[in-house]
């Protein structure tokens, strides 16, 4: 087990709903990041937050809402997607963010939009 | 500039034979250079990393070996085994100086399938 827990593990969503994806982490790290994985694509960097604070934002569409209330918990709030947000939504952290800090991942979220 | 390209995108060996995945960038900044490991259904774990000061890391069956000058490094898992089946990842990042963060920019995956 890595230590990062990711809930929940499979979420099934409408268009027009606003749902939430929470991360954990065990580890005493003070970065944590969000990635998107879609089939046939790179992994692709979300957000990052070092000690609370957002620190790259990727271009993501505002429909996509992070929220880092403290140095182990992050979420990923959700409305008004599209079905091409369907992917797995990877959380990760690390100890502090550097280049070259291993990061931790979640097993992930595995989101449907219908 | 950022991107990575990584290839084969899927892969079969035989139990015991060699697995090589190539991998190539073009950001001279890079100075971390980790694989990522993933088995269905799990988030991915990191498998070995190199930094572009050595040429060849090696930990157990997995090497990584390094070409700075043509900007490529690979991966080579020896004897490779059918609990190696798997998504393998290479990734880059670069210390961004003053905002320093561990954007790892990643390649596209090879899916590995060992055959007993």
């Amino acid at each position: 087990e890595t230590g990062v827990t990711q809930t929940p593990r499979h979420l099934v969503m409408g268009m027009t709903n606003k749902k939430s994806l929470k991360c954990e982490q065990h580890l005493g790290h003070n970065a944590m990041y969000w990635y998107k994985q879609s089939a046939k694509k790179p992994l692709e960097l979300m957000f990052v937050y070092n000690f609370k604070e957002q620190t790259e934002n990727n271009s993501v569409p505002s429909r996509f809402s992070p929220e880092c209330p403290n140095s182990s918990h992050l979420f990923l709030h959700l409305h008004t997607l599209q079905p091409e947000d369907s992917a797995l939504y990877l959380c990760a952290s690390s100890t502090q963010g550097f280049s070259g800090d291993e990061q931790f991942f979640g097993p992930g979220t595995r989101l449907t939009v219908l | 500039q950022q991107q990575v390209k990584q290839s084969p995108q899927s892969l079969i060996v035989q139990k015991g034979g060699i697995s090589i995945i190539n991998c190539a960038y073009e950001n001279t900044a890079f100075d971390y250079f980790p694989w990522y490991q993933q088995f269905p259904g799990k988030g991915p774990a990191l498998l070995i990393a190199i930094r572009p000061d050595v040429s060849e890391k090696k930990e157990g069956r997995f090497t990584i070996s390094f070409n700075k000058s043509a900007k490529q490094f690979s991966l080579h898992i020896m004897d490779s085994q059918p609990g190696d089946s798997a998504t393998y990842f290479c990734a880059a990042s670069a210390d961004a100086g003053g905002t320093s963060y561990g954007k790892l920019t990643f390649g596209q995956g090879t899916i590995l399938t060992v055959h007993p």
